[in-house]
């Protein structure tokens, strides 16, 4: 099956520096990508869509400038998560649809544990 | 209220039990998704339905549009399916996920 891989698994940074995670797909092309922030006990909520070569689309009260994507390939999307604070710290997954399986299955990272200290 | 709501939110049963978890949305759709999530985070998507009924191994995902009602049942349930399983619905013309807010399901042995 399709596989979407997340790195680092885990980051532990200071407040104020800027954190980069990275999301392959490894055997198929992803269109789109999703990147999705989940805290403690709670459901993924959805923070941006990114279509390959083109900005990403935000959703309502995610800051765009903090929370910079690139979606540079059909193989990869970037999430960097500039000047860092505590209440930054979360789980981050991102998912990709593409070019494998039914049309708009999504294929889900193992996602990436932020701790801002 | 939620667009997509799940019950229960929390359910623990016994290893062998038949475990029944509901999803209920108020939005049209054209797909519904249940995914499981085990306690490392890492996200399996288990069954995508636009109708009927699917079945894979033990689990089985059935669906009533006209109801907007689906269930995910789990067979001769194990502790490995200890887990938290989460309804998600897409909308009609739209890419992304709606969630529900996950069933944490606990199974001893």
């Amino acid at each position: 099956g399709a596989v979407v891989s997340q790195h680092p698994s885990w980051v532990i940074c200071k407040s104020g520096t800027s954190v980069k995670i990275e999301c392959r797909s490894l055997d198929f092309q992803a269109t789109t990508m999703f990147w999705y922030r989940q805290f403690p006990k709670q459901s993924l909520m959805l923070m941006a869509t990114s279509n390959e070569g083109s900005k990403a689309t935000y959703e309502q009260g995610v800051e765009k400038d903090k929370f910079l994507i690139n979606h540079a390939s059909l193989t990869l999307s970037t999430l960097t998560v500039t000047s860092a604070h505590p209440e930054d710290s979360s789980f981050y997954i991102c998912s990709a649809t593409g070019t494998s399986g039914p049309v708009w299955t999504q294929y889900f990272g193992p996602g990436t544990r932020l701790l801002v200290l | 209220k939620n667009e997509v709501e799940q019950s229960p939110q929390n359910l623990t049963a016994q290893e062998g039990e038949f475990i029944t978890i509901n999803c209920s949305y108020s939005v049209g759709i054209s797909a519904l998704h249940w995914l499981q999530q085990h306690p490392g985070g890492g996200i399996v998507s288990l069954f995508m339905l636009s109708s009927g009924k699917k079945k894979h191994g033990r689990l089985i995902a059935t669906i009533n549009i006209q109801e907007k009602h689906s269930s995910l049942h789990i067979t001769a349930s194990h502790p490995r399916d200890s887990a938290v399983y989460i309804c998600a619905v897409r909308l009609q013309g739209a890419q992304k996920l709606v969630f529900g807010q996950g069933t944490r399901l606990t199974i001893n042995p």
